[in-house]
């Protein structure tokens, strides 16, 4: 079956620190999106992604943050310089289309230092 | 605001016995209410959902959830639980607000489900 993948699966950094997740949707979806959840609270969304643009962000999406599908395959978020509450476990999910069912990896942890 | 609400953390559960996990939830218009199941180490799985139709939706596992437009809820339910169903279930709501075509979810903060024999 088909499903998403995340590397890595855990990211530890130092405050400050730019770091790159990494993401391989399924192959044929065309709607992409992170989503984070800091240790006990709720999953939240970050920002969505559809024909090589943002659609939607949330507050929380800032300058800081970005997102990028350099080729066919790979969606990568990057924060550029990390702070001590970026900690957290990132999702990515993906669907094939927008109001579809999201299918999400496994998650990467990120631990800032 | 739309929201989700899960007012139990944690729910214990003998094997064998039925199973409830609560959800209610506050939107603009009609809902697209979801249920997503978290195990140790693992993404977030799809177990069902809701769109319109009949009010008692089946999904993956022997999973089934009722919708209840009055009451505004969106119950998770098992006949007989098992040992493996436990896990970190979390129900969620399409974001009818900026998700536009593109459908963000609002997750709520998620019940861990117990079973134990």
């Amino acid at each position: 079956e088909p499903e998403v993948t995340q590397t890595p699966s855990h990211q530890v950094t130092q405050m400050g620190q730019e770091v790159i997740l990494r993401c391989v949707p399924i192959s044929n979806h065309l709607y992409f999106y992170w989503y984070r959840q800091i240790l006990g609270q709720k999953v939240e969304f970050l920002v969505s992604f559809y024909n090589n643009e943002i659609s939607e962000k949330s507050e929380i999406f800032d300058d800081q943050f970005s997102v990028e599908r350099p080729d066919g395959s790979n969606f990568t978020l990057k924060i550029r310089s990390t702070k001590l509450e970026d900690s957290a476990m990132y999702f990515c999910a993906s669907s094939e289309r927008g109001r579809n069912i999201q299918y999400f990896g496994a998650g990467t942890r990120l631990s800032v230092l | 605001a739309q929201s989700v609400a899960q007012p139990e953390d944690q729910v214990n559960v003998a094997e064998g016995n039925p199973l409830t996990v609560k959800c209610t939830y506050s939107v603009s218009g009609n809902p697209y209410l979801f249920w997503y199941v978290q195990y140790p180490n693992r993404g977030l799985q799809f177990l069902l959902k809701y769109i319109t139709g009949d009010n008692l939706v089946k999904g993956s596992y022997g999973f089934e959830a009722e919708f209840n437009k009055s009451q505004t809820s969106f119950h998770l339910k098992k006949p007989s639980a098992l040992v493996s169903d436990s896990a970190l279930y979390f129900c969620a709501v399409r974001d009818m607000l900026y998700g536009g075509s593109q459908g963000n979810l609002i997750f709520g903060k998620g019940t861990k489900l117990s079973v134990k024999p």
